[in-house]
């Protein structure tokens, strides 16, 4: 399959912590991004991680890409209410192909 | 630039019609996908674009549907015959060339098939 797959497929906290969001995929890669999607909405490009990089920053986003795993995890400290969203990761292949996985659905509780 | 612009944004149907979505991507823009999204399959790719030249095709999911991009500026999505189950939304999106670019997403299309 060339579609990354989000774990898990649903993340409910409370305001002010940490949220991780994990993607696991199966092919090889040039790059890995992931957006966010508000209801009713199309998607928007948050961060993207090249395969060969390790991690990279973007205010309170994280993520992290382990090629030997073929895994990547999004990193959202300090959540707040507005950040709740439905987050994709998305597989960017050398033939410029991008395929997203299902999303995962984050409510953030005030 | 006003962004990926895709008509209309809702569009609702009878089974047999013959519909026709339509993207104008950014200015400059190399590469142009087409998604469909649903509840049970998430986000498809549909087909993708590059300088008008259709790239990949496979996830067109029946001969029903069809994509064209006579120009640098304009795309379409059609479905001929339309069916309940292409009740969807559908989005366009575009980005430029290069290992390390973006894709910017219209609004989407939400189809409803009587």
């Amino acid at each position: 399959s060339q579609q990354g797959e989000e774990d898990p497929q649903a993340l409910s906290i409370q305001e002010g912590e940490n949220a991780t969001m994990n993607c696991s995929y199966k092919t090889s890669i040039n790059n890995l991004q992931w957006y966010r999607q508000n209801s009713g909405r199309g998607l928007v490009h948050l961060i993207l991680i090249r395969s060969n990089e390790r991690e990279k920053h973007s205010g309170r986003l994280r993520v992290t890409l382990d090629t030997s795993k073929k895994s990547s995890s999004l990193l959202i400290t300090a959540s707040r209410a507005a950040d709740t969203a439905s987050y994709f990761c998305a597989l960017a292949g050398a033939n410029s192909k991008l395929t997203f996985g299902k999303g995962i659905t984050l409510s953030v509780r005030p | 630039d006003a962004g990926v612009i895709q008509s209309p944004r809702h569009e609702v149907t009878e089974m047999g019609q013959e519909v026709t979505l339509r993207c104008k991507p950014i200015s400059g823009h190399d590469y142009l996908f087409w998604y469909r999204q649903t509840m049970m399959r998430g986000l498809e790719l549909l087909i993708y674009f590059n300088n008008n030249v259709p790239i990949d095709d496979s996830g067109m999911p029946e001969d029903r549907f069809s994509a064209k991009m006579p120009n640098a500026s304009f795309s379409t999505l059609k479905i001929q015959p339309s069916e309940p189950r292409d009740s969807a939304v559908y989005f366009c999106a575009s980005r430029l060339g290069g290992v390390k670019t973006e894709a910017f997403f219209g609004q989407g299309t939400r189809l409803t098939v009587v």
